[in-house]
């Protein structure tokens, strides 16, 4: 078992370019979630899939941000126009299942994100 | 979910039995208490959780005030890859459908431990 697997490690950008960012879970696993850590904001929920389909994204900015999941094995987190205020490290767990929020999450090792 | 409160920081030696205390005073019935740790470039991983019992695992022993307002993750004879900040966040789970899902961290407590 790989666990969690996120590409890229890093990524730089420039101010007003794209950034999208990759994550396969751990398979099986039904719930997929994205959070965002900083120094600052400590660790930031953004949103959460449930076998693929998107049920919370309460924590997504409303613009530039968005997230899919295509298929079980991956999900990809999209940054549009991004800003510096968008660096971070952005993180992908996944959970055997979320229903009551139960299932313990697994943490890939995270994509960090430099917007210069 | 209501606040935690743990010092920034810790340091102990190889060996030691290290306590971690965590303060919730406003912590409510529904709320489960769980320890995640965290080294660098890495994400998150879960140590435990409890609700009122004490609770013990591979990783470590909570221990939970009768009262509920605070907690003590004790980590048993540490070792350097046990070096990581350790967070103590409190969690409410019902059946509605995702809540109780999210996770969010503040600073957590910074355990150094010396050879």
């Amino acid at each position: 078992n790989a666990g969690v697997i996120q590409t890229p490690r890093h990524k730089v950008t420039g101010k007003g370019q794209e950034a999208t960012l990759w994550c396969e879970p751990i398979s099986g696993h039904s719930a997929v979630f994205w959070y965002r850590q900083t120094i600052v904001q400590g660790l930031e929920f953004l949103t959460y899939f449930r076998n693929q389909a998107p049920i919370d994204d309460s924590g997504m900015p409303k613009e530039r941000f968005s997230a899919q999941m295509p298929n079980q094995s991956h999900s990809t987190l999209k940054i549009q126009s991004t800003q510096p205020q968008d660096s971070a490290v952005y993180l992908c767990a996944s959970s055997l299942d979320s229903w009551g929020g139960y299932a313990e999450q697994f943490f890939g090792p995270g994509t960090r994100l430099t917007v210069l | 979910d209501a606040k935690t409160t743990q010092p920034d920081s810790m340091e102990s030696t190889e060996g030691e039995t290290v306590h971690l205390p965590c303060s919730h005073a406003t912590i409510s019935g529904n709320e489960y208490i769980y320890w995640y740790r965290q080294v660098p470039l890495q994400g998150p991983e879960y140590v435990t959780h409890g609700l009122q019992q004490n609770t013990t695992n591979s990783m470590a022993f909570l221990a939970i005030a009768s009262d509920r307002k605070s907690s003590t993750l004790i980590l048993p004879h540490v070792s350097l890859r046990d070096a990581a900040v350790y967070h103590c966040i409190l969690r409410v789970f019902c059946l509605q459908q995702g809540t109780g899902s999210k996770l969010s961290f503040g600073k957590g407590a910074k355990l150094t431990v010396s050879p």
